[in-house]
């Protein structure tokens, strides 16, 4: 079946730091892949996405590129700030669901001034 | 542009008592509707889904149910509520079945 694995967490790093957070998946065909955010007491935010092979996905100084041979889709950025504290999720969507999302874990980032 | 309602915002309730939750989606027609629990330290659970009025999807076996009375409300409820219900319930919804999914603020939900 349709699955994804996030890095366990939490991550703790000092603002300016390097982020990654990685993210690998098991899906039928050609899934479209997600990464949410949400901050404390808050819903979920759509992030970035990658709906093909190669794709890279950005928004806000984070990137993840759609690795389909790693089946990969790892969240980076160069230089995390405090405000970047959330709980951040990676999702598929499988080209053969009735459109429902399948959530990795969750991976909590908390960053230190 | 869209917008997503969710209310209440939090929730405190016995056990065995009833439960509604009502999601509202404006600013688009016929969407495609969610709703998710997130337990502590157990991620995002689907639970229901609707592609229409009067069409509900079930994930997972439960003592919750689901209901679309309109276009864009979706409503989750329970005739007894369990402790295992607490969680924060989120709804969504999506344009296509395969697109990306906008979710509302959620409820936060406590049994006791």
């Amino acid at each position: 079946g349709n699955s994804v694995t996030q890095m366990e967490g939490p991550v703790t790093l000092s603002e300016e730091a390097f982020l990654t957070i990685n993210c690998t998946y098991t899906a039928t065909g050609y899934p479209s892949l997600f990464w949410y955010v949400q901050y404390p007491g808050e819903g979920l935010q759509l992030l970035l996405k990658a709906t093909k092979a190669d794709d890279k996905g950005s928004n806000k100084g984070f990137e993840a590129t759609y690795r389909k041979e790693t089946t990969s889709f790892h969240l980076e950025k160069g230089s995390v700030q405090v405000s970047d504290s959330a709980v951040y999720f990676c999702a598929l969507i499988s080209g053969g669901s009735q459109g429902n999302l399948i959530f990795g874990k969750g991976t909590k980032l908390s960053v230190k001034p | 542009s869209q917008t997503i309602h969710q209310w209440p915002a939090t929730l405190v309730q016995p056990v065995g008592s009833p439960l509604s939750l009502e999601c509202t989606v404006e600013g688009t027609s016929n969407p495609n509707l969610y709703w998710y629990r997130q337990a502590a330290g157990r991620g995002l659970q689907l639970l229901f889904y609707s592609i229409g009025i009067g069409q509900i999807s079930s994930e997972v076996p439960q003592n919750l149910s689901a209901s679309r009375p309109q276009d864009r409300q979706f409503i989750l409820s329970s005739k007894k509520l369990l402790l295992s219900d607490s969680g924060f319930y989120l709804c969504a919804w999506s344009v296509r079945v395969s697109g990306e999914q906008f979710f509302g603020p959620g409820t936060r939900l406590t049994v006791l």
